[in-house]
């Protein structure tokens, strides 16, 4: 069966160092994967997409790569905030199947002052 | 507008009532999507429309959901006979029609069938 894998487990971390998030995937091909923050009582909020021939991906703290070797990806947030603290979400897009997304299940980052 | 709207923000029916959840997506967005979210998980998807017709309904759990967006633009998702299963929180996205572009959330209408 098909799966998309994020630590369920929040991650706890310190102000100023590396958050690194990890979403691993089963049974897809994926065209692209797209990393959304959700805040609590918020719907998700866009951040990166990363195409399945491209390897990393930045945006200012952030940075993105994806292995379809590996079938994973990882998100990291360098010199991390306490304002970066929420629940990140990956999601997948298949080749197949349109414009659609399938979501993981979101890990909850905490950033300690 | 300037974002996805979508209204109510919350909607409390008793079991067996029936419910519509409307959206409002960016203007221009060809493409409109239905998720919902169980607390602690990730969105799950619903249906999703590429202008007036939905281009994929394969996530409608069963008969008693329904979704229509008649002039490519508001969406309504509709549920019969309501179950105190179907409470959670109802999130509706839009996106321009081509691949690659992320999605624009609304923030959601939460349903409690009670």
């Amino acid at each position: 069966s098909q799966k998309i894998e994020q630590n369920s487990e929040a991650l706890n971390i310190q102000e100023g160092k590396t958050a690194t998030l990890t979403c691993n995937y089963t049974n897809y091909s994926p065209a692209y994967l797209q990393w959304y923050r959700q805040d609590p009582g918020r719907g998700p909020v866009f951040l990166l997409l990363i195409r399945e021939n491209e390897k990393e991906k930045r945006k200012e703290r952030l940075k993105v790569t994806f292995d379809t070797t590996l079938k994973q990806s990882l998100f990291h947030i360098t010199a991390s905030q306490p304002a970066d603290s929420a629940t990140y979400l990956c999601a997948l897009a298949l080749k197949a199947a349109g414009n659609k997304l399938t979501f993981g299940g979101g890990t909850r980052v905490l950033v300690k002052p | 507008g300037a974002g996805v709207s979508q209204t109510p923000s919350n909607k409390v029916t008793e079991k067996g009532k029936y419910v519509e959840l409307r959206c409002d997506p960016i203007s221009g967005h060809t493409a409109l999507y239905w998720y919902r979210q169980s607390l602690g998980q990730g969105p799950e998807f619903l249906i999703y429309f590429q202008g007036t017709g939905a281009a994929d309904d394969s996530g409608l759990p069963n008969d008693r959901f329904f979704a229509v967006r008649p002039e490519g633009s508001v969406s309504t998702l509709k549920i019969q006979r309501t179950e105190r299963g179907d409470s959670a929180v109802y999130l509706c996205a839009s996106s321009l029609g081509d691949r690659g572009h992320g999605y624009t959330f609304g923030s959601g209408t939460r349903l409690t069938v009670v």
